[in-house]
């Protein structure tokens, strides 16, 4: 089956800094999604992505979906506190993945004291 | 954000209890999900319903029962439940055509402690 591999897992990281995570699939995906979710709370979508190539801006977070159709990034530039969390990417195959995602394990965003 | 709602947030309960989760969503949508998410592993897709039709099961255990009554409330039905179901359940909704699925939106979930 289609399989979702998402990294770092983990990112500590200074307030300030530039963060990058990827997800990468085992086959080409039409639609790729990234969330995040804050603990007791369900996933929020940040940004959904259509076609190959597509750059999509979401105030200081930026994801692109790659040429292969294989893969994603998701980017934050000048991290703050408050984009501690977990963030998630999805992707969705052809037509016969019947309304179904897939699911990356997530990055866990840490920052550092 | 109030486009999905989900009750109770938490709930702890005995094996040998039945108890129900319920979903709102209040989005126009037409396709409700449920998930099961646990500690260190990928969310898990168990029911899809699309126009109240269940299009989805993957392989869950029969002590969880969904029910989708409109297109606008999804219900989950627990009985006799394990303690490796202690998990948060999350309810989702899109907008969904030609087996396609769009951006999918999530409720907060319910924490679920089975004792």
């Amino acid at each position: 089956g289609q399989q979702l591999n998402q990294s770092p897992q983990s990112m500590f990281i200074q307030e300030g800094e530039d963060v990058s995570m990827n997800c990468t699939s085992s086959s080409i995906f039409n639609t790729w999604l990234w969330y995040k979710q804050e603990p007791g709370e369900g996933p929020v979508l940040l940004i959904a992505l259509y076609k190959a190539g597509e750059l999509t801006s979401n105030g200081r977070l930026t994801a692109q979906f790659g040429i292969t159709r294989k893969d994603s990034f998701l980017n934050i530039s000048a991290s703050i506190p408050s984009d501690v969390g977990i963030y998630f990417c999805a992707g969705q195959g052809g037509m016969d993945s019947n309304y179904q995602l897939i699911w990356g394990a997530g990055t866990k965003l840490i920052i550092k004291p | 954000e109030t486009g999905v709602t989900q009750t109770p947030r938490h709930l702890v309960m005995g094996m040998t209890n039945k108890k129900s989760l319920k979903c709102e969503q209040h989005l126009g949508h037409n396709a409700m999900y449920w998930y099961k998410q646990s500690a260190k592993k990928p969310l898990e897709l168990m029911f899809v319903y699309n126009f109240k039709e269940q299009t989805e099961n993957n392989s869950v255990p029969s002590r969880f029962s969904p029910e989708c009554p409109n297109s606008s409330h999804l219900f989950l039905h627990l009985h006799t439940l394990q303690p490796e179901d202690s998990a948060l359940y999350l309810c989702a909704s899109s907008q969904a055509r030609a087996r396609m699925v769009y951006e999918q939106y999530f409720g907060p979930g319910t924490r679920l402690t089975v004792t």
